[in-house]
């Protein structure tokens, strides 16, 4: 069955200071992948996706994340980052037997001055 | 502005009692989708409507009902058949049914059952 881990319940990093979230996902074939973020009290916004082709996708809020098929993995960056971006991150797959998509349990961002 | 609007933002009830959840769109987006948010568990697919009168279960749809009577609408009645109500509740919609569409998230409804 198709699955989303976030090995990271929580992570705090310092402001200006580069940021990864990992994601995993189980899949037999070419995964559709997305990042989504929740601020506080509030709905999902998509970050990106990667569906096909290069495997380094660019989002918005200057987030990129990179597929790697070897390692089953499709882990968020950020170079640097800002108080604002305090929030919940959520990885997610594509389940094309019901074309809908599953969500990770999520990863909680707190930023320190 | 076009979007999603849900209502109320908190919302309490006694158990045993039937509530029901707005969810508005002025998208004009084809397909609706309701999710249920618990803590350190993601979301999870309640209903999903691809199109007006018609709807399909999702991966927890014991307990919730939908309808989708108006295009722009997709209400969500929490029964007192569902075990365990209280939680955060998301509505979606997409242009499309279809996950490789991206899909538009409300703010959420807080709901508590006591």
């Amino acid at each position: 069955a198709q699955s989303v881990t976030q090995p990271d319940i929580h992570i705090t990093v310092s402001e200006g200071a580069s940021l990864e979230l990992r994601c995993n996902y189980s899949y037999g074939a070419t995964p559709y992948l997305f990042w989504y973020v929740q601020s506080p009290g509030q709905g999902l916004q998509l970050l990106l996706k990667y569906f096909s082709g290069d495997t380094l996708v660019q989002g918005i809020k200057g987030f990129e994340a990179e597929f790697k098929r070897s390692q089953s993995s499709f882990n968020l960056r950020k170079p640097s980052v800002h108080w604002s971006d305090a929030a919940e991150y959520f990885c997610a797959v594509l389940k094309t037997s019901y074309d809908k998509v599953i969500f990770g349990p999520g990863t909680s961002l707190s930023v320190i001055p | 502005d076009g979007g999603i609007t849900q209502s109320p933002k908190y919302l309490f009830r006694k158990e045993g009692q039937n509530v029901t959840l707005s969810c508005e769109q002025n998208l004009n987006h084809d397909a609706m989708y309701w999710y249920r948010q618990d803590p350190g568990q993601g979301l999870r697919l309640i209903y999903y409507s691809q199109i007006v009168n018609d709807f399909q279960k999702g991966d927890i749809a014991e307990g919730y009902s939908v309808s989708r009577e108006k295009k722009e609408s997709f209400p969500l009645t929490v029964t007192s058949a569902q075990k365990n109500p209280t939680a955060f509740y998301l509505c979606a919609s997409s242009i499309k049914q279809g996950a490789t569409h991206e899909q538009y998230f409300g703010p959420g409804t807080r709901l508590t059952v006591t």
